[in-house]
């Protein structure tokens, strides 16, 4: 049973616009959640987290948003920008727990 | 720079064929965790090393094995792979924070 769902594979976005990425999750014990990027050939690199008990975080261009209630996040990157064409990976660290849990990935294109 | 390095970045093996995967870290992280990604799918937790503490997760097979001989290093050993074992293998560290430091990880075909 997967935890934590990327329901996107992927996303074409135009430079400039707002890109909006989305992650489900079934359990309720995680104590921060956390998006990724990855780059082909590169290994996945830090890009946001959110405690549980937040509903926002921002840091630049990426807000990212934690609905509770709907066991929803999500990552929001505004303006986008060709660079941020990548695989992006939300995940989630069990309480207690030393480990992440990842979604599938999406893949978001930036078009110029 | 500080770093989580692996080594190889592609690795062949035979059906059958043991092999390990290496990952070495400059960043003086005191865990060190080994995932699989196949195609699409999300990484994988197999186990990890809190200092010296070895976890591993319940559902990884018991043809993967993992030793950390220092803090620097950590290696993943496949005693028998098979074609279903070919994925990228992810090496990370953490400081016992939530934040994971990922390597650019080992894609290892098997034949």
């Amino acid at each position: 049973d997967q935890q934590v769902k990327q329901n996107s594979p992927s996303l074409s976005v135009q430079e400039g616009r707002i890109s909006i990425l989305n992650c489900d999750y079934t359990n309720s014990m995680f104590d921060y959640f956390l998006w990724y990027k990855k780059y082909p050939a590169e290994g996945p690199t830090f890009l946001i987290s959110i405690s549980s008990i937040k509903d926002k975080n921002e840091d630049g261009r990426f807000t990212v948003f934690l609905n509770k209630s709907a066991k929803h996040l999500s990552l929001h990157i505004v303006p986008s920008q060709p660079g941020d064409s990548a695989v992006y990976f939300c995940a989630a660290t069990p309480q207690g727990a030393q480990k992440l849990v990842f979604g599938q990935g999406t893949r978001l294109t930036i078009n110029p | 720079d500080a770093m989580v390095i692996q080594n190889p970045r592609y690795q062949v093996t035979q059906f059958g064929k043991p092999v390990t995967l290496s990952c070495s870290q400059t960043l003086n992280h005191n865990v060190m965790y080994w995932y699989q990604q196949k195609s699409s799918q999300a990484p994988k937790l197999l186990f990890h090393y809190y200092d010296k503490d070895f976890n591993n997760e319940a559902d990884t097979p018991d043809n993967f094995q993992s030793r950390r001989p220092n803090t620097s290093f950590c290696f993943l050993d496949i005693r028998s792979p098979g074609l279903g074992d070919a994925a990228m293998y992810l090496c990370a560290t953490s400081s016992g924070t939530y934040e994971q430091y990922f390597g650019p990880g080992t894609r290892l075909t098997v034949t």
